[in-house]
């Protein structure tokens, strides 16, 4: 039973638009969520992290937002840029878990930027 | 070399063959961990080691040995596999597991050895 899911196994934007990743959760345990990149031939990189007490989380293009009582989380970026194009995972953790920091990932979205 | 590496990146291998994964990090790092990522599915989680000491195994089958002799290296030892274990085995370092400090600690990955066996 996957805890993580991203729905989405695709998804195609033009460039300069918004892209939204999308992830729900099923686990109430979770607490810490993060979005990971990765190119073809490399190991995903993080991106992005957003903890429970918040809801939204901004680094330059790229917003997180966190809705807790529908288990849901998304990926914004904007503008979208060729460089973008990836698979995109979304990662969960349970830190209350008796300190176990696990991470539980989805199965990934492929972004590609049309320019 | 910098950040975590692994070797090979390819591996094609027989059922009887025994083979091993290499995985070096050169960020400075306590733990290390091995994840499985099989087509259309998840990253799972197979082992964790802290300070070399092994401290999850997620219920992955015995012909599957990891091995950290030191807190840089991480081997993952191969025998006598399965068709169904062919996927990618990615190789990730954390400073701490679980963190010291309560805040959760970036996992940093390799590029992951793609493992086919016949």
């Amino acid at each position: 039973d996957q805890q993580v899911k991203q729905n989405s196994p695709s998804l195609s934007v033009q460039e300069g638009r918004i892209s939204i990743l999308n992830c729900d959760y099923t686990n109430s345990m979770f607490d810490y969520f993060l979005w990971y990149k990765k190119y073809p031939a490399e190991g995903p990189t993080f991106l992005i992290s957003i903890s429970s007490i918040k809801d939204k989380n901004e680094d330059g293009r790229f917003t997180v937002f966190l809705n807790k009582s529908a288990k849901h989380l998304s990926l914004h970026i904007v503008p979208s840029q060729p460089g973008d194009s990836a698979v995109y995972f979304c990662a969960a953790s349970a830190s209350s878990n008796f300190g176990n920091e696990k991470l539980t990932f989805g199965t990934g979205t492929r972004l590609t930027i049309i320019p | 070399e910098t950040g975590v590496t692994q070797t090979p990146r390819h591996l094609v291998m027989g059922m009887t063959n025994k083979k091993s994964l290499k995985c070096e990090q050169h960020l400075g790092h306590n733990a290390m961990y091995w994840y499985k990522q099989s087509a259309k599915k998840p990253l799972e989680l197979m082992f964790v080691y802290s300070l070399e000491e092994r401290v999850e195994n997620n219920s992955v089958p015995s012909r599957f040995s990891p091995e950290c002799p030191n807190s840089s290296h991480l081997f993952l030892h191969l025998h006598t596999l399965q068709p169904e274990d062919s996927a990618l085995y990615l190789c990730a370092s954390s400073q701490d597991f679980p963190p010291a400090s309560g805040i959760y600690n970036e996992q940093f990955f390799g590029p992951g050895t793609r493992l086919t066996v016949l």
